[in-house]
């Protein structure tokens, strides 16, 4: 079993929806990080958290401690966000994060 | 600079030969780590490097040799790999792998094929 568990596995939307991914994890963590793989490899780290909620343009993501879970949502979705969006933890006094499976998103226009 | 950078980009070799996979950051981070990742996988901690000394090595094969000759340096040295050690390989750093809230920075990583 996954310590990190993230749905869906696939998603594809139409340009302009409402996208939420979830993350859901089962120890306990200092931050959750977003971040966001393009086919090709490099990795962009998009928030960073530790308690309630970050907004950046489009991407909001929030995160509930006590019921170990976090949602990115992509508001008003556009082709180029189409990619793997990954969720990782770190847990306590670790220097190792541990990675969800990822969520392919396909924007199609 | 908040750039973390890796070459080669794609490297095919044998399984009897030697080479080296380097990365680089300048934004005095002082903890850089390795991670392999397989195709449709996330990626896997294969080291972590903290004031340029090893701190975490995550149970990863000898054929693996990480070396960091310096704080803004970082080497995977590869030899006599398997097949199944072709994946792309990326590289990040952060502050200095102390504090809880830090962010990694992630280089393009390196695409490895081993024949």
């Amino acid at each position: 079993k996954n310590e990190v568990e993230q749905s869906p596995q696939n998603l594809t939307a139409q340009e302009g929806e409402f996208i939420t991914i979830n993350c859901s994890y089962s120890v306990g963590i200092s931050a959750l990080h977003w971040l966001q793989q393009h086919p090709g490899g490099g990795i962009v780290s998009l928030f960073m958290l530790s308690s309630g909620k970050k907004k950046h343009g489009r991407l909001i993501a929030t995160i509930n401690i006590q019921e170990k879970h976090s949602s990115l949502h992509i508001t008003a979705s556009h082709p180029r966000d189409s990619a793997v969006y990954i969720c990782a933890v770190r847990l306590f006094n670790h220097d190792q994060f541990y990675f969800g499976t990822g969520t392919s998103l396909t924007v199609i226009p | 600079d908040t750039e973390v950078t890796q070459t080669p980009k794609h490297l095919v070799m044998g399984m009897t030969n030697k080479k080296s996979l380097k990365c680089e950051q300048h934004m005095g981070h002082r903890a850089m780590y390795w991670y392999k990742q397989k195709a449709k996988k996330p990626p896997e901690l294969m080291f972590v490097y903290s004031y340029e000394k090893l701190s975490i090595n995550e149970s990863v094969p000898s054929r693996f040799s990480p070396e960091c000759p310096n704080s803004s340096l970082l080497n995977l040295h590869l030899h006599a790999l398997q097949p199944e050690d072709s994946a792309l390989y990326l590289c990040a750093s952060s502050q200095d792998g102390s504090t809880y809230q830090e962010t990694q920075y992630f280089g393009p990583g390196t695409r490895l094929l081993v024949l």
